[in-house]
């Protein structure tokens, strides 16, 4: 079975561009959450989208929105980018993104690095 | 809000020796992670529990749920489990997600 695969791996870009990363999850799973990882906040949650609607959201500005198509794909934009947004970003697939009755399977991350 | 506290924050030792890994939360939880993050990235998922204790290999994990603590406990320690170990709590509801502590950075060496 494939695991969760992340789309580029690596990415440049400078300030005020946009950028677009993709996640397929593990098939027959329904739920994809995204997660920013820095030194120096650590992971945090970003949103949580299930079955082409996204469920959660973490406290993250207006820049960063995501979407999930019907074969449960999920891609998540940052738009005007700043400095402070170069990070790893990871996303992780569950069958019904309930923390509590299963793990969460995890992508390697893109790592996005902003000039 | 959830706060996740790990310690140590870095903790270096010798081959076979057992380690501890400490994680603690102030809000009541409906489930706890522990997660291995290896140079590169990726995240591995090793335990979630709401009760008690698991064990997989020569990983245990514990949790306390009274006092709000949980433990990793890695027995007969190897090189290859230099890894950097993440704690995260799930208080359900899925208003926030997972809420990850800031990680403990292990490294074994030979």
């Amino acid at each position: 079975k494939a695991g969760v695969t992340q789309t580029p791996r690596y990415l440049i870009k400078t300030r005020g561009q946009q950028v677009t990363l993709s996640c397929s999850p593990i098939s027959g799973h329904r739920s994809v959450s995204w997660y920013q990882q820095t030194p120096g906040q650590g992971l945090q949650f970003l949103f949580e989208y299930f079955s082409e609607t996204q469920r959660n959201k973490g406290n993250f500005p207006g820049r960063f929105s995501g979407r999930q198509f019907s074969n449960s794909r999920s891609e998540m934009n940052v738009s005007t980018l700043e400095l402070g947004d170069s990070a790893l970003y990871l996303c992780a697939s569950s069958l019904d993104g309930r923390g509590d009755n299963q793990p969460q399977h995890f992508g390697d991350g893109t790592r996005l690095s902003i000039l | 809000k959830n706060e996740v506290e790990q310690s140590p924050q870095n903790l270096t030792a010798q081959e076979g020796e057992f380690i501890t890994i400490n994680c603690s939360y102030s809000v009541g939880i409906s489930a706890l992670h522990w997660l291995q993050q290896h140079p590169g990235g990726g995240i591995v998922s090793l335990f979630m529990l709401s009760s008690g204790k698991k064990k997989h290999g020569r990983l245990i994990a514990t949790i306390n749920i009274q006092e709000k603590h949980s433990s990793l406990h890695i027995t007969a320690s190897h090189p290859r489990d230099s890894a950097v170990y993440i704690c995260a709590v799930y208080s359900g509801g899925g208003a926030d997600g997972l809420t990850f502590g800031k990680g403990t950075h292990l490294i074994i060496q030979p």
